[in-house]
């Protein structure tokens, strides 16, 4: 099957705006998602955005989303070295009630100071 | 209390022992996870229990072998395994809810296994 597409490495400047992006492979996808992974942890929901809208702005995040070209980004403004991180965006698909999400390839964001 | 946790957080064991691993959360969540997520890779979903029942498996090799006691526990009982199976392994949790309603999983810091 078709991989949820994140290019593997970013690297921002300190203070700068960072922008991920990601192409997802379902069109019926309900919610997508912006997930965190700090080294050796766990993975900490950021911010999702529903199918209908097409941006979202959460503090420092702003989601935009392209369904005609399933593109998804996430903008985090003024980068600070606590940002450094994995950032996976995810797709959501209900199975039976059961929530399913696809994970992209993830993106490695490091600050240079 | 938001939190998922794992035990243990690292694992090293050989391919003819047994060993589990353990998952718990007192969100009264009623659907579990395990996710296996090999380095620089992302997280790829195993299993599903819902209320209790396994719900989803996907493809997993049998030498996992999940079991969800009750509905705060969640465990994942491994049994001759390869050294293809090192792997943070993770797990999280959601309320169950359908008709296209958003449920956020809540993810555990994972546990690091080696297979020698």
């Amino acid at each position: 099957g078709e991989d949820v597409e994140q290019s593997l490495f970013l690297s921002v400047r300190e203070g700068d705006s960072s922008v991920i992006n990601c192409t997802y492979t379902d069109s019926s996808s309900t919610y997508l998602y912006w997930y965190k992974q700090e080294p050796g942890a766990g993975l900490q929901l950021l911010t999702y955005i529903f199918s209908n809208m097409d941006m979202k702005q959460d503090q420092r995040l702003t989601v935009l989303l392209n369904k005609k070209d399933k593109h998804l980004s996430l903008r985090i403004a003024d980068t600070q070295t606590g940002d450094s991180a994995i950032y996976f965006c995810a797709e959501y698909r209900e199975d039976f009630g059961n929530e399913k999400l696809t994970f992209g390839t993830g993106t490695r964001l490091t600050i240079i100071p | 209390d938001t939190e998922v946790t794992q035990t243990p957080k690292h694992l090293v064991m050989g391919m003819t022992n047994k060993k589990s691993l353990k998952c718990e959360q007192h969100m009264g969540h009623r659907a579990m996870y395990w996710y296996k997520q090999k380095a620089k890779k992302p997280p790829e979903l195993m299993f599903v229990y819902s209320y209790e029942k396994l719900s989803i498996n996907e493809s997993v090799p049998s030498r996992f072998s999940p079991e969800c006691p009750n509905s705060s526990l969640l465990n994942l009982h491994l049994h001759a395994l390869q050294p293809e199976d090192s792997a943070l392994y993770l797990c999280a949790s959601s309320q169950v809810t359908s008709g296209g309603a958003r449920n956020e999983q809540f993810f555990g810091p994972g546990t690091r296994l080696t297979v020698l």
